[in-house]
């Protein structure tokens, strides 16, 4: 069973800073989803990536894949209180990580 | 976009009771349906994934006796929590798989919030 860690699991920042979240496997994924979940609701997809080496943009959302396809980055620019929320990746047989829960204050 | 619905969106029991609950895809056919369990300030963890017309596929450490599925229709698949107990107390979410669309093929009900007495 192919595991996916994501880092960092805690994040709290200030509104208008850039950050990272990650998320590896020591297996290649095939194809691997970002979602973001909000309290008490299900999660909603961000961004599936597939190709190795790709970077898909969502607005002030950058997800990159690596070229090995066993990680994953998703940078989110000028961050809003908007953004909060848990980050979580998926695998194709939809498991996910343990997520990065994320705090932007304003 | 595609909706999913879950149903009831918060249920109260007392030990020893059964609890059903739903998941519907409402504008497409779902041959696959997960289950998930969600523990306070933790992430998703998979319990079974359940293919129309079969039996479910249950995850390691998943009590199948305990934990019902049923998909007997291509929209909709049921979770049953027989004999609940307190530590069974969670947030159940389904998600459904569109295989007609090209991108985003899941789909999340909004969860059940089940509180076990």
């Amino acid at each position: 069973t192919q595991l996916l860690e994501q880092s960092p699991q805690f994040l709290s920042i200030q509104e208008g800073e850039n950050l990272t979240v990650y998320c590896n496997s020591s297996s290649v994924f095939s194809s691997l989803q970002w979602y973001r979940q909000e309290p008490g609701e299900g999660p909603v997809l961000l961004v599936t990536v597939v190709t190795g080496g790709e970077v898909k943009k969502l607005k002030r959302l950058t997800f990159q894949f690596g070229d090995a396809r066993k990680d994953s980055s998703l940078h989110i620019t000028a961050a809003q209180p908007g953004d909060t929320g848990l980050y979580l990746c998926a695998d194709v047989n939809m498991r996910f990580g343990a997520g990065t829960r994320l705090t932007v204050k304003p | 976009g595609a909706v999913v619905s879950q149903h009831p969106s918060r249920v109260i029991c007392k030990s020893g009771t059964s609890v059903k609950i739903e998941c519907r895809s409402l504008d497409f056919q779902a041959t696959t349906m997960f289950w998930y369990r969600q523990f306070p300030k933790q992430s998703l963890m998979l319990m079974a994934t359940s293919n129309e017309g079969s039996k479910a596929t249950y995850e390691q450490g998943v009590e199948k006796d305990k934990f019902l599925i049923n998909h007997a229709s291509l929209t909709l698949s049921t979770l049953t929590v027989t004999s609940a107990h307190p530590e069974d107390s969670s947030f159940y979410i389904c998600s459904a798989r569109d295989w007609t669309r090209e991108n985003e093929k899941l789909f999340f009900g909004s969860g059940t919030q089940l509180s076990v007495l």
